[in-house]
């Protein structure tokens, strides 16, 4: 079945260490993108990725890094995790559709990271 | 730039209607609407491109003011299963190209009551 997934879906950490959260497409989707989530508040965009190695900053200043080696795979990584990075991380995919605007995005389920 | 959403909370009864604004201070080149539910992930409503083009579930209307970059969500005959919070996003562009990536509002948290 064609889909997006994340792992794990919820991780609570100390401060320092550090953590790598999974996103996995089954779709064949070429564009992916990570977004964060306060709760209660809107999406904010941190990186996206318009295909295999191909990776983009977003509109929020973020301290992860991510990779895109292969088409389905989108995995971000926080170096040294701190208190401020506790928030929903949502992972969405989307397929390129050569008109140039984006088109409908498929989300993950999240991953809600807390960091102590 | 952020999209600004309008209102920022809406309560209903069954059966009632409701309307949801977003607009852009920025040219746009398409606004999406997604509806999110509580603990759960962002599912696509709809795509209103420039020029008129619009993508989305059949039980679910907008309309995209190009000139003004503004759009509205209309929920008609509300059912209970449409409750929760419902972002627009928007692509900002000019003269037929897009930049791509997608700039959410705020939210508008809507609330249908049996």
């Amino acid at each position: 079945e064609a889909d997006i997934y994340q792992t794990p879906r919820y991780l609570v950490i100390g401060t320092g260490k550090k953590i790598t959260l999974e996103c996995s497409q089954t779709m064949g989707h070429d564009k992916m993108y990570w977004y964060q989530q306060d709760p209660g508040m809107e999406l904010h965009l941190i990186h996206y990725s318009y295909g295999v190695n191909s990776t983009e900053k977003g509109d929020l200043s973020s301290e992860s890094t991510v990779s895109r080696i292969r088409t389905e795979h989108f995995p971000l990584t926080l170096e040294s995790a701190r208190p401020s990075h506790t928030s929903q991380y949502l992972c969405a995919s989307s397929e390129w559709t050569g008109s140039g605007y984006s088109d409908e995005q498929f989300f993950g389920p999240g991953t809600r990271l807390t960091v102590l | 730039q952020q999209p600004v959403q309008s209102p920022q909370a809406v309560i209903l009864r069954e059966g009632e209607d409701a309307v949801i604004n977003c607009s852009s201070s920025k040219a746009l080149y398409s606004v999406h609407w997604y509806r999110q539910k509580h603990g759960e992930a962002p599912v696509f409503l709809m795509i209103l491109l420039k020029g008129g083009e619009q993508k989305g579930h059949e039980k679910i209307s907008a309309s995209f003011n190009e000139k003004k970059q503004q759009s509205s969500l209309y929920l008609t005959a509300s059912q209970l299963s449409y409750s929760g919070t419902y972002f627009c996003g928007t692509v900002i562009g000019a003269g037929g190209t897009s930049y791509g990536k997608l700039t959410f509002g705020q939210g508008t948290i809507l609330t249908v009551h049996p």
